[in-house]
């Protein structure tokens, strides 16, 4: 099955500064890769996703990349603020309408600092 | 977009008791989704529910301690059976890409 791996697990910024975290999967049939955010006892919130036909995608001070050949895909974060402090997930699925049935990272706790 | 009612929001069960989550979509959807989250950590699928035949469960995961009900496109419940202290955790019900229930935070004592 796939195998989906995030990096860091903790990651602190200044405000300001430019935020970036990386995962890898190993399944090549994935092909549909959702960032979600989770803030202290709230559900997922999908934050932005991307498809494996395109390469970048970006949605104001958030952007995905995708490198499909290496089995990576990242999510930056620029002008980071304090209300972006939240645990982030990537995950992974084969295609985007079964997207319910993804494999996720084991997520990143980002922590912006004022 | 979808949205999803969750209950119950939070529990505190005996050890060995049973509990029923359910969970109810506003508009069709072919499949929907429950998830577990232990404190901490990251979301783990446990199965696959789909109206009109068996639910679908991950490795790991099997029917007669996670029983799950898909009686229409709208609605699906999760039972988390024979509870133990492992069993605490959250849950949640998902349908497609972007759209989470609220959670069920359970406690097993």
């Amino acid at each position: 099955g796939e195998n989906v791996e995030q990096h860091p697990s903790t990651l602190s910024v200044q405000e300001g500064d430019s935020a970036v975290i990386k995962c890898t999967y190993s399944d090549s049939a994935s092909n549909y890769f959702p960032w979600y955010k989770q803030e202290l006892g709230k559900r997922p919130q999908l934050i932005i996703d991307i498809r494996s036909n395109v390469g970048e995608k970006k949605d104001q001070r958030i952007a995905v990349t995708l490198n499909k050949t290496a089995k990576h895909f990242s999510l930056h974060i620029t002008e980071t603020q304090p209300e972006d402090s939240a645990v982030y997930f990537c995950a992974a699925s084969r295609r985007r309408q079964e997207a319910g049935k993804s494999t996720f990272g084991d997520g990143t706790t980002l922590t912006v600092k004022p | 977009s979808a949205v999803i009612s969750q209950k119950p929001s939070r529990d505190i069960c005996q050890r060995g008791t049973s509990l029923t989550i359910q969970c109810q979509v506003d508009s069709q959807v072919t499949m929907m989704f429950w998830y577990r989250q232990q404190p901490g950590q990251s979301l783990t699928l446990i199965a696959t529910a789909n109206q009109g035949s068996e639910a679908t469960y991950e490795s790991g995961f099997v029917i007669d301690k996670f029983p799950i009900s898909r009686p229409n496109l709208t609605f699906s419940t999760l039972t988390v059976s024979n509870m133990s202290p492992e069993d605490s955790s959250i849950y949640l019900c998902s349908v497609g890409q972007a759209f989470f229930g609220q959670g069920t935070r359970l406690t097993v004592v």
